[in-house]
Protein backbone atom coordinates (compact mmCIF):
# COMPACT_ATOMS: atom_id res chain seq x y z
CA UNK A 1 0.00 0.00 0.00
CA UNK A 2 0.94 3.39 -0.08
CA UNK A 3 3.78 4.60 2.35
CA UNK A 4 4.78 8.20 3.40
CA UNK A 5 8.03 8.90 5.66
CA UNK A 6 9.89 11.62 7.31
CA UNK A 7 12.13 11.70 9.74
CA UNK A 8 10.95 12.55 13.61
CA UNK A 9 13.17 15.79 14.51
CA UNK A 10 14.21 18.68 13.43
CA UNK A 11 16.18 21.59 15.49
CA UNK A 12 17.39 24.62 14.14
CA UNK A 13 18.54 27.88 15.54
CA UNK A 14 16.33 31.25 15.15
CA UNK A 15 17.19 33.06 11.72
CA UNK A 16 18.74 29.55 9.89
CA UNK A 17 16.80 27.94 6.97
CA UNK A 18 14.80 24.61 8.24
CA UNK A 19 14.55 21.65 5.17
CA UNK A 20 12.15 18.79 5.93
CA UNK A 21 12.21 16.21 3.83
CA UNK A 22 9.73 13.23 3.14
CA UNK A 23 9.38 10.29 0.93
CA UNK A 24 6.30 8.67 -0.75
CA UNK A 25 5.82 5.50 -2.59
CA UNK A 26 2.70 6.03 -4.89
CA UNK A 27 3.90 7.03 -8.20
CA UNK A 28 0.22 7.95 -9.06
CA UNK A 29 -0.30 10.74 -6.69
CA UNK A 30 -1.92 13.67 -7.77
CA UNK A 31 -0.95 15.96 -5.20
CA UNK A 32 1.56 16.54 -2.39
CA UNK A 33 0.88 18.76 0.76
CA UNK A 34 2.74 19.72 3.67
CA UNK A 35 0.41 20.58 6.68
CA UNK A 36 1.30 22.12 10.20
CA UNK A 37 0.36 21.21 13.35
CA UNK A 38 0.69 23.77 16.29
CA UNK A 39 0.25 22.34 20.09
CA UNK A 40 -3.30 21.60 20.76
CA UNK A 41 -4.48 22.16 17.70
CA UNK A 42 -5.53 20.17 14.57
CA UNK A 43 -4.05 20.37 10.80
CA UNK A 44 -3.65 23.10 8.70
CA UNK A 45 -2.47 23.44 5.16
CA UNK A 46 0.47 25.03 4.84
CA UNK A 47 1.28 24.37 1.34
CA UNK A 48 0.86 21.72 -1.90
CA UNK A 49 2.41 21.24 -5.59
CA UNK A 50 0.82 19.51 -8.19
CA UNK A 51 2.70 16.21 -9.39
CA UNK A 52 3.75 17.94 -12.89
CA UNK A 53 5.67 20.71 -10.99
CA UNK A 54 9.05 20.73 -9.93
CA UNK A 55 9.36 23.35 -7.05
CA UNK A 56 6.68 26.00 -6.02
CA UNK A 57 7.60 29.27 -3.86
CA UNK A 58 5.52 30.54 -1.39
CA UNK A 59 6.89 33.52 0.51
CA UNK A 60 9.19 32.04 3.18
CA UNK A 61 8.03 28.39 1.60
CA UNK A 62 9.96 26.52 -0.68
CA UNK A 63 8.27 23.14 -1.85
CA UNK A 64 10.72 20.80 -3.76
CA UNK A 65 9.60 17.39 -5.84
CA UNK A 66 11.72 14.71 -7.24
CA UNK A 67 8.88 12.60 -8.91
CA UNK A 68 11.81 10.15 -10.14
CA UNK A 69 12.84 9.57 -6.53
CA UNK A 70 9.83 9.91 -4.92
CA UNK A 71 11.19 12.90 -2.73
CA UNK A 72 9.84 15.97 -1.55
CA UNK A 73 11.17 18.77 0.52
CA UNK A 74 9.81 21.96 2.67
CA UNK A 75 12.69 24.46 3.26
CA UNK A 76 11.44 27.21 5.46
CA UNK A 77 13.57 30.63 5.10
CA UNK A 78 14.56 33.08 7.94
CA UNK A 79 13.16 30.37 10.49
CA UNK A 80 11.28 31.62 13.47
CA UNK A 81 10.37 30.50 16.84
CA UNK A 82 6.53 30.70 15.58
CA UNK A 83 7.39 27.89 13.28
CA UNK A 84 7.95 25.16 15.91
CA UNK A 85 5.64 22.85 15.16
CA UNK A 86 4.75 19.06 13.56
CA UNK A 87 5.06 19.15 9.69
CA UNK A 88 3.12 16.66 7.50
CA UNK A 89 3.54 15.83 4.22
CA UNK A 90 0.61 13.85 3.08
CA UNK A 91 0.14 12.30 -0.92
CA UNK A 92 -3.63 12.35 -2.50
CA UNK A 93 -4.62 11.60 -6.12
CA UNK A 94 -7.21 13.84 -6.94
CA UNK A 95 -10.56 11.71 -7.69
CA UNK A 96 -13.37 11.32 -5.56
CA UNK A 97 -12.54 7.98 -4.43
CA UNK A 98 -8.54 8.95 -3.35
CA UNK A 99 -7.37 8.81 -0.13
CA UNK A 100 -5.17 11.01 1.30
CA UNK A 101 -2.14 9.23 3.14
CA UNK A 102 -0.15 11.02 5.65
CA UNK A 103 3.54 10.66 6.99
CA UNK A 104 4.65 10.23 10.81
CA UNK A 105 5.14 14.13 11.08
CA UNK A 106 8.55 16.32 11.65
CA UNK A 107 8.93 17.70 15.00
CA UNK A 108 10.43 21.10 14.15
CA UNK A 109 12.16 22.67 17.07
CA UNK A 110 13.31 26.63 16.32
CA UNK A 111 16.03 27.59 19.15
CA UNK A 112 16.39 31.42 20.35
CA UNK B 1 -14.72 28.91 6.13
CA UNK B 2 -15.09 25.56 6.07
CA UNK B 3 -15.76 24.48 9.33
CA UNK B 4 -15.60 20.47 10.30
CA UNK B 5 -16.42 20.18 14.35
CA UNK B 6 -15.94 17.04 16.02
CA UNK B 7 -18.06 16.31 18.57
CA UNK B 8 -15.60 16.72 22.01
CA UNK B 9 -12.52 17.21 22.18
CA UNK B 10 -11.78 15.05 25.42
CA UNK B 11 -13.39 11.61 26.05
CA UNK B 12 -12.67 9.40 28.93
CA UNK B 13 -14.21 5.50 28.26
CA UNK B 14 -14.26 2.09 30.44
CA UNK B 15 -13.08 -0.87 28.27
CA UNK B 16 -15.57 -2.87 26.83
CA UNK B 17 -17.67 0.48 26.49
CA UNK B 18 -19.40 1.14 22.72
CA UNK B 19 -18.00 4.48 22.07
CA UNK B 20 -19.70 6.95 19.06
CA UNK B 21 -17.36 10.15 17.86
CA UNK B 22 -18.98 12.47 15.50
CA UNK B 23 -17.74 14.34 12.93
CA UNK B 24 -19.44 17.46 10.79
CA UNK B 25 -18.88 19.54 8.03
CA UNK B 26 -20.23 22.51 6.96
CA UNK B 27 -18.80 22.34 2.92
CA UNK B 28 -20.67 19.98 1.21
CA UNK B 29 -17.77 17.96 0.93
CA UNK B 30 -17.91 14.87 -0.79
CA UNK B 31 -14.77 12.67 1.47
CA UNK B 32 -14.48 12.40 4.97
CA UNK B 33 -11.70 10.71 6.97
CA UNK B 34 -10.99 9.25 10.15
CA UNK B 35 -7.36 9.30 11.63
CA UNK B 36 -6.15 8.51 14.74
CA UNK B 37 -2.38 10.31 15.63
CA UNK B 38 -0.03 8.67 18.04
CA UNK B 39 3.87 10.15 18.54
CA UNK B 40 5.83 9.03 16.16
CA UNK B 41 3.65 6.83 13.93
CA UNK B 42 1.54 10.23 12.01
CA UNK B 43 -1.53 10.44 11.24
CA UNK B 44 -3.10 6.86 10.34
CA UNK B 45 -5.93 6.08 8.27
CA UNK B 46 -8.97 4.22 9.75
CA UNK B 47 -11.66 4.55 7.06
CA UNK B 48 -12.71 7.10 4.66
CA UNK B 49 -15.82 7.52 2.86
CA UNK B 50 -16.38 9.04 -0.68
CA UNK B 51 -20.49 9.32 -0.57
CA UNK B 52 -23.26 9.28 1.44
CA UNK B 53 -23.42 5.85 2.76
CA UNK B 54 -20.46 4.74 0.80
CA UNK B 55 -16.82 3.66 2.95
CA UNK B 56 -13.48 2.11 2.36
CA UNK B 57 -10.92 0.60 5.10
CA UNK B 58 -8.06 2.52 5.42
CA UNK B 59 -4.67 1.12 7.13
CA UNK B 60 -5.70 0.15 10.07
CA UNK B 61 -9.65 -0.44 10.73
CA UNK B 62 -9.52 -3.38 12.98
CA UNK B 63 -11.85 -2.61 15.62
CA UNK B 64 -13.72 0.31 14.73
CA UNK B 65 -16.16 0.85 12.23
CA UNK B 66 -18.02 4.33 10.38
CA UNK B 67 -21.30 5.88 9.59
CA UNK B 68 -22.15 8.15 6.52
CA UNK B 69 -26.24 8.17 6.56
CA UNK B 70 -26.21 11.94 5.94
CA UNK B 71 -23.12 13.87 3.71
CA UNK B 72 -22.65 16.23 6.33
CA UNK B 73 -21.36 13.64 9.37
CA UNK B 74 -19.50 10.91 9.30
CA UNK B 75 -19.20 9.28 12.88
CA UNK B 76 -16.89 6.58 13.98
CA UNK B 77 -17.77 3.44 16.20
CA UNK B 78 -15.48 1.54 19.02
CA UNK B 79 -17.82 -1.58 19.16
CA UNK B 80 -15.94 -2.30 22.10
CA UNK B 81 -13.26 -0.33 23.30
CA UNK B 82 -9.97 -0.64 24.49
CA UNK B 83 -6.87 0.33 26.10
CA UNK B 84 -4.87 0.35 22.83
CA UNK B 85 -7.44 2.32 21.26
CA UNK B 86 -6.60 5.47 24.12
CA UNK B 87 -5.07 7.94 21.20
CA UNK B 88 -6.12 11.63 19.16
CA UNK B 89 -8.33 11.08 16.77
CA UNK B 90 -8.95 13.79 13.91
CA UNK B 91 -12.21 13.89 11.11
CA UNK B 92 -10.95 15.61 8.62
CA UNK B 93 -12.92 16.84 4.87
CA UNK B 94 -12.29 17.39 1.43
CA UNK B 95 -14.08 18.32 -1.91
CA UNK B 96 -13.83 15.32 -4.72
CA UNK B 97 -12.48 17.64 -7.12
CA UNK B 98 -9.57 19.46 -7.95
CA UNK B 99 -6.32 20.02 -5.14
CA UNK B 100 -8.59 19.11 -2.53
CA UNK B 101 -7.55 20.29 0.19
CA UNK B 102 -8.32 18.57 3.41
CA UNK B 103 -9.61 20.59 6.42
CA UNK B 104 -9.24 19.31 9.98
CA UNK B 105 -11.32 19.32 12.81
CA UNK B 106 -9.54 20.39 16.40
CA UNK B 107 -9.38 16.07 17.40
CA UNK B 108 -10.81 14.09 19.62
CA UNK B 109 -8.80 13.18 22.63
CA UNK B 110 -9.98 9.52 24.28
CA UNK B 111 -8.63 7.85 26.95
CA UNK B 112 -9.75 4.11 27.33
CA UNK B 113 -9.49 3.05 30.74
Amino acid sequence: GEDVEQSLFLSVREGDSSVINCTYTDSSSTYLYWYKQEPGAGLQLLTYIFSNMDMKQDQRLTVLLNKKDKHLSLRIADTQTGDSAIYFCAEGGAGATNKLIFGTGTLLAVQP
Amino acid sequence: DVKVTQSSRYLVKRTGEKVFLECVQDMDHENMFWYRQDPGLGLRLIYFSYDVKMKEKGDIPEGYSVSREKKERFSLILESASTNQTSMYLCASRSGQGKAEAFFGQGTRLTVV
